[in-house]
């Protein structure tokens, strides 16, 4: 059974940094695309960032309102992703999700429960 | 990149069909077979329904069907049940980035 398990959120000051992790287990993680996904309170769904697989040399691709703050990264011996924040904002204020991608990286296949990340002073 | 455009709000009967759209452009919808849509129960965590613009993921309900035409994809669900009851949200793949419609709320009269 795919699992994935998002931890390290919490509630952050503006300007502050937060490492978000996920765990994944039942399935063969180096060879999947992974992503993170974040939902605002009461809002919709934005994609924020992909790490390749190993077959693709962990390419890296950031949506434009996360990039230069935010950067991620993998352990495909820990089967551990992880999302480095910094220069946080009242707007980045959201549930994260850490999510496979499917045949594409771009095909949501299975999510976490997500971790929440609260920014406020 | 601009989030792909959803109607706020569907309903529908049960046992009835409701169409859900969802409009792009030629950089995402119309120029990528990279379609999906996702439901979203309160509280959970999305589930993807769709793949590929047509293609239904394993255990997904056959009630559940895609289609695009030009710069619009659609979401239809067949025989409307109350556990149909969720958000909707489509994505497509717009070069090396995802975009998200601002998803629909599906209310089963």
């Amino acid at each position: 059974e795919v699992q994935l398990l998002e931890s390290g959120g919490g509630l952050v000051q503006p300007g502050g940094s937060l490492r978000l992790s996920c765990a994944a287990s039942g399935f063969t993680f180096s060879t999947y695309g992974m992503n993170w996904v974040r939902q605002a309170p009461g809002k919709g769904l934005e994609w924020l960032s992909v790490i390749g697989n190993a077959y693709n040399t962990h390419t890296t691709y950031y949506a434009a309102s996360v990039k230069g703050r935010f950067t991620i990264s993998r352990d495909d011996s820990r089967n551990t992703l992880s999302l480095q924040m910094s220069s946080l904002r009242a707007d980045d204020t959201a549930l994260y999700y850490c999510v496979r991608g499917g045949n594409s990286w771009r095909t949501f296949d299975y999510w976490g429960q997500g971790i929440l990340v609260t920014v406020s002073s | 990149q601009s989030a792909l455009t959803q109607p706020p709000s569907a309903s529908g009967s049960p046992g009835q069909s409701v169409t859900i759209s969802c409009t792009g452009t030629s950089s995402d919808i119309g120029g990528y077979n990279l379609v999906s849509w996702y439901q979203q129960h309160p509280g959970k965590a999305p589930k993807l329904m769709i793949s590929e613009v047509t293609k239904r993921p394993s255990g997904v309900p056959d009630r559940f069907s895609g289609s695009r035409s030009g710069n619009t994809a659609s979401l239809t669900v067949s025989g409307l049940q109350a556990e149909d009851e969720a958000d909707y949200y489509c994505s497509s793949a717009a070069g090396n980035s995802v975009v998200f419609g601002g998803g629909t709320k599906l209310t089963v009269l």
